[in-house]
């Protein structure tokens, strides 16, 4: 069976450290790969999309960045986060050959920047 | 663009109270439309969804009607219980874009 792992689960950073959190999916191939945060008040938000390795696709301009060096696994990173980079981010996947829009979500990390 | 609007929470209910939460959504096209709930600690899983105008999608006790003509999916339970105390977030999927989420309302159901 399929299953997402994201960790860590918590983080607390300082403004203007880096960032790298990491998503992985077991038990599929050639995954659809999604970045997702929710932030208070803002609901949940696409950051990022992957169809295939290398391929990134941005939905909102920030300062973060998503990476895909490998089929199932996809990092989220900033090179010097901002308070408003708290919130809680969520990696989802989807397979080929199921509808796109059937997600399956991780269990979340929960970034606090300080 | 594609873009979901549901109401503000939180709501909160007492067991057994009957929940609407309401969602609207703009789109181009036909679009499929979902709601997906999120316990807490964890991330979304879905909850229900209906690809075409005048279905119902149902699960769990709560049920959600695509409206073409009000363009509205809006939930329903008319029993809650505590263990339905989550975040519900409305979603919508058009074309081969990502899926688009509404903001997201949490619901407190108090025994």
């Amino acid at each position: 069976s399929q299953t997402i792992h994201q960790w860590p689960a918590t983080l607390v950073q300082p403004v203007g450290s880096p960032l790298s959190l990491e998503c992985t999916v077991e038990g599929t191939s050639n995954p659809n790969l999604y970045w997702y945060r929710q932030a208070a008040g803002r609901g949940l938000q696409l950051l990022f999309y992957s169809v295939g390795i290398g391929q990134i696709s941005s939905e909102v301009p920030q300062n973060l960045s998503a990476s895909r060096p490998q089929d199932r696994q996809f990092i989220l990173s900033s090179k010097k986060l901002l308070l408003s980079d708290s919130g809680f981010y969520l990696c989802a996947w989807t397979g080929q050959g199921l509808p796109n829009e059937k997600l399956f979500f991780g269990s979340g990390t929960q970034l606090s920047v300080l | 663009g594609n873009s979901v609007t549901q109401m503000e929470g939180p709501v909160t209910l007492s067991e057994e109270a009957f929940l609407t939460i309401n969602c609207t959504y703009t789109a181009t096209g036909y679009p499929s439309l979902f709601w997906y709930v999120q316990y807490p600690g964890e991330g979304l899983q879905l909850l229900l969804k209906a690809t075409k105008a005048d279905d119902k999608g149902s699960n769990k006790g709560f049920e959600a009607t695509y409206r073409k003509e009000t363009t509205s999916f809006h939930l329903e339970k008319g029993s809650v219980q505590v263990s339905d105390s989550a975040v519900y977030f409305c979603a919508l999927y058009s074309g081969n874009t990502p899926l688009v989420f509404g903001k997201g309302t949490r619901l407190s159901v108090i025994a």
